[in-house]
């Protein structure tokens, strides 16, 4: 059974550092992997898609690798700013789609 | 264009009372997905529509839950017999392909709260 884990948990940090989310699967076996944000009583946004092909994507000031052999998949955010803050979720396509619980980011001004 | 759009927004109900809960998926999506989100827990898939086929509702957690899908389109996911424990934010999401592998995009949810 494919399970899906995200550290950290919660993550505060100034505004203007860089920083990384991490996320682990352990069936490697995946079609893609996205990662989502959710903002407190809102749905979920994909921001990016990595097919199994794939090492990684690029949108803005994100930056999504995928490590499929190892199980690892990191999102990169440039330059964090006060509306970055949210919870991001990476999740797996297996079948179904299979999610972590997400990492709580706060970014300070 | 139109998002994914959910109803409603908040439900309250009394334990043991059913519920319908409505999503409207992308217009011309034709994958359709239920997902539940629990205090402190990460989304649990329920169930997935191709059409108004449902090839996948391994996620449904017992005979209370079922779901249906019309004309391809609209979707409604009922509670009968509701228990605490379902208390939830329920996610609707849709994608335009037949795999189940491309982005899905998520409506806003339904809170509900079981007393």
């Amino acid at each position: 059974k494919q399970e899906v884990t995200q550290i950290p948990a919660a993550l505060s940090v100034p505004e203007g550092e860089n920083l990384v989310l991490n996320c682990s699967f352990t069936d490697s076996a995946i079609y893609n992997l996205q990662w989502f944000r959710q903002d407190p009583g809102k749905g979920l946004t994909s921001l990016l898609l990595i097919q199994s092909s794939q090492r990684e994507q690029t949108s803005g000031r994100l930056n999504a690798s995928l490590d499929k052999s190892s199980g690892r998949s990191t999102l990169y955010i440039a330059a964090s700013q006060p509306g970055d803050s949210a919870t991001y979720l990476c999740a797996v396509a297996n079948t179904p789609l299979v999610f972590g619980k997400g990492t709580r980011l706060s970014v300070i001004a | 264009g139109a998002g994914v759009s959910q109803s409603p927004s908040n439900k309250v109900t009394e334990k043991g009372k059913d519920v319908e809960l409505r999503c409207d998926p992308i217009s011309g999506h034709t994958a359709l997905y239920w997902y539940r989100q629990s205090l402190g827990q990460g989304l649990e898939f329920l169930i997935y529509f191709q059409g108004n086929s449902a090839p996948d509702k391994s996620g449904l957690p017992s005979d209370r839950f079922s779901a249906e899908r019309t004309g391809g389109s609209v979707s409604t996911l009922t509670i009968q017999r509701t228990q605490q424990e379902d208390s939830a934010v329920y996610l609707c999401a849709s994608s335009s392909s037949s795999g189940r592998t491309d982005t899905q995009y998520f409506g806003p949810g339904t809170r509900l709260t079981v007393l």
